[in-house]
């Protein structure tokens, strides 16, 4: 009965150095979502997957944010040149479909600080 | 565009009482979700209750309630007996567009005084 997991639990780079973080799902759940946090402030969402399949990525703040997920599980969003502005905590949540009523169970976080 | 709005950045209760925490929403969508959820300081989010826009009944889930009010476009969540910990910022968050994402309110941090 694993939750979602994700790695690593906190992450420091320097500005513009690429990095990535990793999401680990509940086995099964075919519906995995990106929001990340700032300090102090409410979720924003940054891309959903159904499946292997990522159809809408405008949520992303720039084309240095990426995200793929393999095998129908395991997902990786990358933030290339690494700004300060990407500080904050990315929250991974995966659910077993994409319909509505499904909740959303989170990971604990990553938490990513540029320096 | 989808929007949650909750107003109180900071509520108080005394240990044992009951407490309100409000959330209004925005959508021209006629099917929606609303949620909430608590966030301690440890950081996960927890997931504590769930009202569809088409449910007839509020939601509870022990000891917290939903007073859905779809007139109002509003979901205020009611914990009951609260306890020390209960202490943590809670987000209303609603669900559109075929539950592809959630739109998250601003929070609101709790504080259970004993």
């Amino acid at each position: 009965g694993a939750g979602v997991s994700q790695s690593p639990s906190n992450k420091v780079t320097e500005k513009g150095k690429d990095v990535e973080l990793r999401c680990d799902p509940i086995s099964g759940h075919t519906a995995l979502y990106w929001y990340r946090q700032s300090l102090g402030q409410g979720l924003e969402f940054l891309i959903y997957f159904q499946g292997n399949s990522a159809p809408d990525k405008s949520g992303l703040p720039s084309d240095r944010f990426s995200a793929e997920r393999t095998g129908g599980s395991v997902s990786t969003l990358t933030i290339q040149r690494t700004q300060q502005e990407d500080s904050a905590v990315y929250l991974c949540a995966s659910s077993p479909t994409l319909m509505q009523q499904e909740t959303q169970y989170f990971g604990p976080g990553t938490r990513l600080l540029v320096l | 565009a989808q929007k949650i709005t909750q107003t109180q950045p900071g509520m108080f209760v005394q240990e044992k009482e009951a407490v309100t925490l409000d959330c209004t929403y925005d959508t021209s969508d006629p099917s929606y979700g609303l949620f909430w959820y608590k966030q301690p300081s440890s950081g996960e989010m927890i997931f504590l209750i769930y009202q569809g826009s088409y449910d007839q009944q509020n939601a509870t889930e022990g000891r917290y309630s939903l007073n859905f009010q779809k007139a109002r476009k509003s979901a205020n969540l009611v914990i009951s007996a609260s306890q020390l910990g209960d202490s943590a910022m809670y987000f209303c968050a609603m669900s559109v567009e075929y539950g592809n994402k959630l739109v998250f309110g601003a929070g609101t941090i709790l504080r259970v005084k004993s």
